[in-house]
């Protein structure tokens, strides 16, 4: 069965800090992978998805930058956090072939930047 | 632009009622849907979902109805339960870029024991 993992659960970093967020996904091949921002009492903004390896695309311009190293992983990464940054961060994965396939979203990371 | 957005951002039920959740949707949608369940501090689980050949779907204890005249599409939660209070998101992949998926804005819905 396929299983995402997304690490850490939680994290705190001051303001300039960088951030590496990672996502792996077990059990499928050349799965779409997002990430995803929700701030506290709204809804899921996406931020990027790739749908190959090398392959990002960007929905958002911010400080945020995603990479695909492997067919499986997806990192989340900046290089100087902004205190608007804080939020809860989600990656998902979800099977390439067509329209009619749903997202299957990892545990999440609160991120607080301080 | 592309939207899939929600009536009411709260709702409360007594425990043993139906619920019925709303959501609105625009033209950019594609002809899926997904309705999601958040509980606090995970992510987003997956529900039950529709394409657009069909006007109902049920599930256990939920039902999803799909107006596709009026762009409308509803989950109905039957009897309630305390473990039903939740954040409940519809979601499509848009029509003009299928890998793309967004949410709405979500419904929190709260159940009175």
């Amino acid at each position: 069965s396929q299983t995402i993992h997304q690490w850490p659960a939680t994290l705190v970093q001051p303001v300039g800090s960088p951030l590496s967020l990672e996502c792996t996904v077990e059990g499928t091949s050349n799965p779409n992978l997002y990430w995803y921002r929700q701030a506290a009492g709204r809804g899921l903004q996406l931020l990027f998805y790739s749908v190959g390896i090398g392959q990002i695309s960007s929905e958002v311009p911010q400080n945020l930058s995603a990479s695909r190293p492997q067919d499986r992983q997806f990192i989340l990464s900046s290089k100087k956090l902004l205190l608007s940054d804080s939020g809860f961060y989600l990656c998902a994965w979800r099977a390439w072939e067509g329209a009619n396939t749903e997202a299957f979203f990892g545990q999440g990371t609160r991120l607080t930047v301080v | 632009g592309e939207n899939v957005g929600l009536h009411l951002p709260t709702l409360s039920v007594q425990e043993g009622d139906n619920s019925i959740i709303n959501c609105a949707y625009s033209n950019s949608a594609s002809d899926y849907f997904i309705w999601y369940k958040q509980e606090s501090g995970k992510g987003p689980q997956f529900i039950i979902d529709i394409r657009s050949n069909m006007d109902k779907r049920q599930g256990q204890r939920v039902t999803v109805l799909l107006n596709k005249t009026v762009k409308h599409l509803s989950l109905q939660i039957a009897a309630t339960q305390p473990g039903d209070s939740a954040v409940y998101f519809c979601a499509s992949p848009m029509k003009t870029s299928y890998d793309k998926v967004i949410f709405g804005p979500g419904t929190s819905l709260s159940v009175i024991p």
